[in-house]
């Protein structure tokens, strides 16, 4: 399976916008990018994903890099409430009986700053 | 709100035992999922299903049974417990084969002594 790589941690201050990188460079033609995050003490949310394209959706932006060798989530202005792991993850095409199975790394730990 | 719960939500258990954790959706939805998180780790997945009676093994599953035998509940079990199974439970469902999202519940937390 393509894996990615993030940073461990990133600091934000309140109602600034915040760029979360991830690299994933093994990343085959088919594989969507995937962003989830999760808040202490629950399971984790889906936040928004894409295939080649840019995307946004109420909670964040995606942003593709040319050649899906990297993306970046983008939260437009930062709240407490964002603070989160986010996980950056590949998911292989959906089919009916692959399971559209999910491979979390370790995420990144957001720190939002009042 | 994917009407997803978890039952039991905390359980202490001794090395050995027999446990069963249970999901219960309310929509009737295709897939389900059992993850397992560790501090400090994302997660991983145990077993899903893909219907009742169709299920298939994840990255982790030694260790671990599953059984479906009705669309809203997804039982995962882990038959001889023990320490390393010590960890937090999640179960997710996904609507259907054209959906991209998995929605998750809250989690089980699990001690294994």
């Amino acid at each position: 399976d393509a894996k990615t790589t993030q940073p461990n941690s990133m600091e934000s201050n309140e109602e600034e916008p915040v760029h979360l990188p991830c690299n994933h460079s093994t990343i085959s033609g088919t594989d969507y990018i995937h962003w989830y995050r999760q808040l202490p003490s629950q399971g984790p949310e889906y936040v928004i994903h894409g295939l080649t394209s840019n995307v946004n959706n109420r909670m964040a932006s995606l942003a593709i890099a040319e050649d899906r060798k990297s993306s970046t989530l983008i939260l437009h202005r930062a709240t407490l409430r964002d603070a989160a792991v986010y996980y950056c993850i590949l998911r292989a095409p959906l089919g009916e009986t692959s399971g559209s199975r999910l491979t979390f790394g370790e995420g990144t730990q957001l720190t939002v700053n009042p | 709100d994917a009407g997803i719960t978890q039952s039991p939500r905390h359980k202490v258990t001794e090395t050995g035992t027999p446990v069963t954790l249970r999901c219960h959706q309310t929509e009737n939805h295709r897939y389900m999922y059992w993850y397992r998180q560790d501090p400090g780790h994302g997660l991983r997945l145990i077993h899903y299903s893909y219907g009742v009676k169709d299920t298939d093994k994840g990255e982790v599953s030694d260790g671990y049974s599953v059984s479906r035998s009705k669309t809203e509940d997804f039982l995962l079990t882990l038959e001889s417990a023990t320490s390393s199974q010590t960890s937090v439970y999640f179960c997710a469902i996904r609507p259907g084969s054209s959906y991209n999202e998995q929605f998750f519940g809250p989690g089980t937390r699990l001690t294994v002594l």
